[in-house]
């Protein structure tokens, strides 16, 4: 079945410091993943997809099918990227799976 | 620029009434859905719909029915509400039958609690 796992629910950073979070995948066939996220008292919003290979708010996600990830990364984290993320799979074109979502929380 | 509105921020119920969630988008989308979201459990997808009367089961339809008489306003319905379905309903579009590479528009979410 598919499956998105996100293992950490609450990560800390300091400002400045990288932040990777984490999202595995089970899937049969071609993967589409994505980043979503929502900042307090804001909607959930598409932070970026793996297929237009881009990098937003100093954000990536590289798609690595041989471990099945797709951690996002930021090499300098800013308060303001405080927020719940969720990684998400598209599940053959029907709708999206998503993962239980990470919490991260940048201290100042 | 709200694209996807849902009726109600915040909706306080008592067990067994019958609750009616409101969705309606205005980027002519084929394609609805209504998730709800818990801690620790993230999203799960209840029903969606590709088209005008149209619906499909998700992951958790138990307890849950769903209404789209008109492409731009899909309702998620809870036929006799309980306490376990207290959460944050989320009603969300996309532009595709394949949703690969468009993604999800969001509606702010309505927070229901069932006493």
């Amino acid at each position: 079945a598919q499956r998105v796992t996100q293992p950490e629910k609450l990560l800390s950073v300091f400002k400045g410091a990288p932040v990777e979070l984490k999202c595995n995948y089970s899937y049969s066939g071609s993967p589409e993943l994505f980043w979503y996220v929502q900042y307090s008292r804001q909607r959930l919003q598409l932070l970026l997809r793996h297929i237009s290979r881009e990098s937003i708010k100093g954000f990536t996600a590289d798609l690595n099918k041989g471990e099945t990830s797709f951690h996002l990364k930021k090499p300098f984290a800013q308060e303001e990227d405080s927020a719940m993320y969720y990684c998400a799979l598209d599940n053959y074109g029907q709708n999206f799976v998503f993962g239980p979502g990470t919490r991260l929380s940048v201290l100042p | 620029d709200v694209k996807v509105t849902q009726s109600s921020r915040y909706l306080v119920k008592r067990t067994g009434e019958k609750v009616f969630l409101e969705c309606v988008q205005d980027m002519d989308h084929e394609n609805m859905f209504w998730y709800r979201q818990d801690p620790g459990l993230g999203l799960r997808l209840i029903y969606f719909s590709y088209d005008v009367k149209m619906k499909e089961k998700g992951d958790i339809p138990e307890g849950y029915s769903v209404s789209r008489e008109k492409k731009e306003r899909f309702s998620l319905i809870l036929e006799s509400a309980s306490t376990n379905q207290t959460s944050m309903y989320l009603c969300a579009s996309s532009s595709s039958v394949l949703t690969g590479g468009f993604g999800y528009t969001f509606g702010s979410g309505t927070r229901l609690t069932v006493v």
